[in-house]
């Protein structure tokens, strides 16, 4: 079975400062790597995905990040955030396409002026 | 496009009701997953149904199913409420060839007194 593991529940950090937050997994077999945002009172939006390939990751909004098979991480990094960053973020794996995605816990990000 | 539309927006229900929750796929999708997210808790995925029929079915009892109707739009039914469902309910569609791109409504907040 996978499982999602989000170290951090909660990180403040100033704006325009760098962030990462951290994401492992453990499944038996290849995986497809996600991290979704929530903004308060919605849905989740999707901000990039690992599917193969380069394990460098761009995303949306200046986000990016590395899939690292060893450690089984997938941290989410951007360099300078911003006000409108403070929001939920979740980690997500998937084993097979069309299968389930399997969410961590969620670390929330705040973003103070 | 109007995305992934779920109604209603929030409800209030009785312990031992009963409920039906409704989702619209993006235009274009065949395929709807259901998702319960706890408060303070990462989404946990109930069901999904392609073709009319449910394909995978997380943990949860038989007190929740579900249907997908011709025109790919699905309900979820959560039978004798117990406080403890409540959650907001996120429907997310997407193309059976291609569950990486997964769309995500806004939910459905679902309050159990």
């Amino acid at each position: 079975a996978q499982s999602v593991t989000q170290l951090d529940s909660q990180v403040p950090v100033f704006e325009e400062a760098p962030v990462e937050l951290r994401c492992n997994y453990s499944s038996s077999v290849s995986v497809y790597l996600f991290w979704y945002v929530q903004y308060p009172n919605q849905g989740l939006q999707l901000l990039l995905k690992y599917l193969s390939g380069s394990t460098l990751v761009k995303g949306i909004n200046g986000f990016e990040a590395e899939f690292n098979k060893s450690q089984t991480s997938f941290h989410l990094r951007k360099p300078s955030v911003h006000i409108s960053d403070t929001a939920e973020y979740f980690c997500a794996v998937s084993e097979v396409e069309g299968q389930n995605f399997v969410f961590g816990p969620g670390t929330r990000l705040s973003v103070l002026p | 496009d109007a995305g992934v539309t779920q109604s209603p927006t929030h409800l209030i229900k009785t312990r031992g009701q009963q409920v039906t929750l409704r989702c619209s796929p993006k235009s274009g999708h065949d395929t709807v997953s259901w998702y319960q997210q706890a408060l303070g808790q990462g989404p946990q995925f109930i069901f999904q149904y392609y073709e009319e029929e449910e394909r995978q079915r997380g943990n949860f009892p038989d007190r929740f199913s579900g249907h997908q109707f011709p025109n790919y739009s699905s309900e979820l039914n959560v039978n004798a409420l117990l406080l403890g469902d409540s959650a907001l309910y996120l429907c997310a569609s997407s193309l059976v060839s291609m569950n990486t791109e997964a769309f995500f409504g806004q939910g459905t907040r679902l309050t159990v007194v």
